[in-house]
């Protein structure tokens, strides 16, 4: 049972390009998040997805930042006209239920640097 | 403001050690997560309490409601101890599950 699967590993973006992110979640799980790390910075909750919902974008940029979560497909995160200030580590984490106390299992992450 | 405050920012210790890393918040938490964070890799979730203790091979987590605290403790640490481990609260009022709010992380190096 393959854990939460993040790609790419690695990205490298020029200022302006669009930078996709995807996640597959475990095996069982409909619920996925993505959170942020800047650099030198702690973790920061970006959305909540379930399949072909959102749920809480509270967390999201108001421009430039999307995320779906289709009904077949990984869930991707999608930063249009990227700028250096994008370039972090974006994990994303999966649950297999809904509910309050859900323990979360994380991905790998994806690091963007934008040049 | 919701806040978690963690300590200490950065920890040494000697192999065999026992550690405590210490997480405080502000208000009304409906559960709370250990995570681990090696150098450059992935995020690891060690234990999610919302009340008393729990307890997986060397490492103990417990949880005070009243005090809005909580504590990591590894036993007989090892240098592949040494990570970020990092503490996140969902809030009482802070939305959706998953919708976490994160320590800074303490900074643990076990030397042998």
């Amino acid at each position: 049972n393959a854990g939460v699967m993040q790609n790419p590993r690695h990205l490298v973006r020029r200022r302006g390009q669009e930078a996709r992110l995807r996640c597959s979640p475990m095996k069982g799980h409909s619920h996925v998040y993505w959170y942020r790390q800047l650099p030198e910075e702690g973790l920061k909750f970006m959305v909540y997805l379930q399949k072909e919902n959102i749920i809480d974008e509270s967390g999201m940029p108001k421009e430039r930042f999307s995320a779906e979560f289709p009904k077949e497909g990984p869930s991707i995160l999608r930063i249009q006209q990227v700028v250096r200030g994008d370039s972090a580590a974006y994990f994303c984490a999966s649950s297999p239920l809904p509910g309050r106390r859900e323990k979360l299992f994380f991905g790998e992450g994806s690091r963007l640097t934008v040049l | 403001k919701n806040e978690v405050e963690q300590s200490p920012q950065n920890l040494t210790a000697q192999e065999g050690e026992f550690i405590t890393i210490n997480c405080s918040y502000s208000v009304g938490i409906s559960a709370l997560h250990w995570l681990q964070q090696h150098p450059g890799g992935g995020i690891v979730s060690l234990f999610m309490l919302s009340s008393g203790k729990k307890k997986h091979g060397r490492l103990i987590a417990t949880i005070n409601i009243q005090e809005k605290h909580s504590s990591l403790h590894i036993t007989a640490s090892h240098p592949r101890d040494s990570a970020v481990y990092i503490c996140a609260v969902r809030f009482e009022e802070g939305g959706s599950q998953g919708n976490l709010i994160f320590g800074k992380g303490t900074k643990l190096s076990v030397k042998p």
